[in-house]
């Protein structure tokens, strides 16, 4: 199974700062996802990315952007956060076409 | 697009009844995957079970099981003697290939079920 780790559990930040979540994979798998999951609208993606230096926008990329510069982590960055950006998020990684396994979640409140 | 759809929002049980977990999906692929994850208190998708589009049979994993028909777009999942830590998020998913060849998932919206003690 592919261990995921993320950086922060909770996170506090103020509107406009520009924030940094971490995700590190531990089983030198190729893909990683994040997601953000938020009441009645379920998990939806924001970025993934198949190899270093590699990224494609999921369903969700307004407002963020990631950073993959080593193949274990995948960062993901709000240039400026904004209160519509309280969220849970999860970052996921796994091998090609193969099973994603999740990191414990970062919950971000923006003030 | 593809589209997964858990209509109950939330369901309460007594310990030890059996509970049944919706699932319907909509897809244009004839290759493809569903998944069943469980949200604990904890905030952690854990990963339940994957299943192949060509393979329709039922599974049983202990209390667990699934059945999925390709016929109505189902992929139901099915807690046999509840228990209360069975008490969760539950999410259905399907999986689409990317124009790089990888899998992205699309999540119903979740169950939270509920055992009551």
């Amino acid at each position: 199974d592919v261990k995921v780790t993320q950086s922060s559990r909770y996170l506090v930040k103020r509107t406009g700062e520009k924030v940094f979540l971490e995700c590190v994979q531990d089983m030198d798998h190729e893909n990683m996802f994040w997601y953000r999951q938020d009441p009645g609208l379920g998990l939806r993606l924001i970025y993934f990315s198949y190899d270093v230096k590699m990224k494609e926008k999921g369903d969700i990329p307004e407002g963020y952007s990631v950073s993959r510069e080593k193949k274990e982590r995948f960062s993901l960055i709000l240039e400026s956060a904004s209160t519509n950006q309280t969220s849970m998020y999860l970052c996921a990684g796994s091998d090609r076409g193969e099973t994603q396994y999740f990191g414990p979640g970062t919950r971000l409140l923006v003030l | 697009a593809q589209k997964v759809t858990q209509a109950q929002t939330e369901i309460s049980v007594v310990e030890k009844e059996d509970v049944t977990l919706d699932c319907v999906y909509e897809t244009r692929d004839t290759t493809y995957y569903l998944f069943w994850y469980k949200q604990p208190p904890s905030g952690e998708l854990v990963f339940l079970i994957r299943r192949n589009s060509f393979d329709e049979q039922n599974e049983i994993s202990g209390r667990y099981s699934w059945n999925f028909q390709k016929s109505t777009s189902s992929f139901n999942f099915t807690i046999t003697a509840s228990q209360v830590v069975d008490s969760a998020v539950y999410f259905c998913a399907l999986s689409e290939m990317s124009n790089f060849g990888n899998e992205k998932l699309t999540f119903g919206t979740g169950t939270r079920l509920t055992i009551i003690p």
